[in-house]
Order: structure tokens, then sequence, then C-alpha cells
């Protein structure tokens, strides 16, 4: 099983409409979470962190933690087709230093 | 924004022969990372390197693979020799430290396909 995943596999939204991607984690070690993205042929790209409980806000992405249940989400206001890409969730624990353990992913496609 | 280089974009070799994967990380970064992202699976750690040495690695980190940053320059994994399950896209990344809360800056990915 998979020590981080994430749903839905695939999201559509129209342009200007919210998509909103979720993360869970199987493992009580993993306390710390960040979001990338990745556009087609680049590398992912840091979004944002989140490590404490509760929502973090920075501009039109919000991300939400809930410790207890290992659950984090990503919701993007007012997207952008330029919003199109593959969202990471990536966890980590307080004791592997640097090193990311990354779920598979969700796809976003904002129509216009 | 600061920006990971990687040489070849794409290799293709045979089986048993080696490779190697160049890494040109941020200029001020001193650790660098390696994550191995096989076609329709999540992207996963191979190694972090600080300091001239390995510091952690996984279990996919096999003892064919092998890294280093010679005097500075490329930070490179080599693969000798090479099998088929090390086709993958393989991704360098850096970040300035090591600390739990920093970003990691990645590559655009060296696409490896070992025939």
């Amino acid at each position: 099983q998979q020590k981080v995943q994430q749903s839905p596999e695939s999201l559509s939204v129209p342009e200007g409409g919210m998509a909103s991607l979720n993360c869970t984690s199987s493992d009580r070690n993993f306390q710390y979470f960040w979001w990338y993205r990745q556009h087609s042929g680049e590398g992912p790209k840091a979004l944002m962190s989140i490590f404490s409980d509760g929502d973090k806000k920075e501009g039109r992405f919000t991300a939400h933690l809930n410790k207890a249940s290992l659950h984090v989400s990503l919701h993007i206001r007012d997207s952008q087709p330029s919003d199109s890409a593959l969202y990471f969730c990536a966890a980590l624990s307080n004791s592997a230093g640097n090193k990311l353990t990354f779920g598979i992913g969700t796809r976003v496609l904002v129509r216009p | 924004g600061p920006k990971v280089l990687q040489i070849p974009s794409h290799q293709i070799i045979d089986m048993g022969q080696m490779v190697t994967l160049n890494c040109d990380p941020v200029s001020n970064h001193l650790y660098f990372y390696w994550y191995k992202q096989i076609l329709g699976q999540q992207m996963e750690f191979l190694v972090n390197f600080y300091n001239g040495k390995v510091m952690e690695k996984s279990k996919l980190f096999k003892d064919q693979f092998s890294v280093e940053r010679p005097d500075g320059s490329y930070f490179t994994l080599k693969i000798q020799p090479t099998a088929l399950e090390d086709s993958a896209v393989y991704f360098c990344a850096s970040s300035v430290t090591g600390a739990s809360n920093e970003r990691l800056f990645f590559g655009h990915g060296t696409k490896l396909s070992v025939l």
C-alpha cells in the first residue's frame, strides 16, 4: 500500500472554478506535508507547505491539514488554465531530514 | 527563479552499459537529491548527498548506483551496469540545507531508456 494516497486521480474544472485535491497518509510518522506542481515537460515545483493543523492560504491556494486523520487538502480558487498540471502531495517525517514521500499525483485540467 | 539543470534530457542505452546522469544544482545549495519515477508510478527517493557524502539512501539505491560531485562540478548519478528495470525518469533536486521545512528545487528530469 502506498504511504501517501491522493484523490481524485484527475479533475476537470471550469476556468474561475474551485479545484479541491485530497491526500491521506497511512504513516503516523508523516507530520509535514508539501504540495508540488508539475507542468508537462518540467520538474515538480513546490507550491506550498503545511506543517500545522488548520488552514494555510497563499494567494489562490489554500491547504488544510488535519494531523489526527493524517489528511491534507489543497484548494485552488479562481482556477486558471495555467493551473492545469499534475499536483503531488509529498510527506515527510520529523526524523527524515528532507526525504520526501510522494503520492502518485492528481491531474488537474482547467477548461477555458 | 533558481534552476536545476539536468543533462541529457533523454538517454537511450543497452542493458549492461554504464550511464551517467548529470545535474547542475542551484549555485548556493548544499544538499542534493536524486528521485526516480517509473511511468505511471509515484516519484521515489533514491539518495541525498551533502558535503561530498551520501547522507541517506533508499532500498532503490542499488549497489550498481553511485553519486558524486567532484570539485563543485556536476552532481552525477552513475549506474553500472544498467538493468531493464532502471528505465525511468530521474529527477535531480537541490536545497540550501537539508532542513525538513525547506523546499526542494527540481530539474526537468532525465528520461533513461534501457533496451
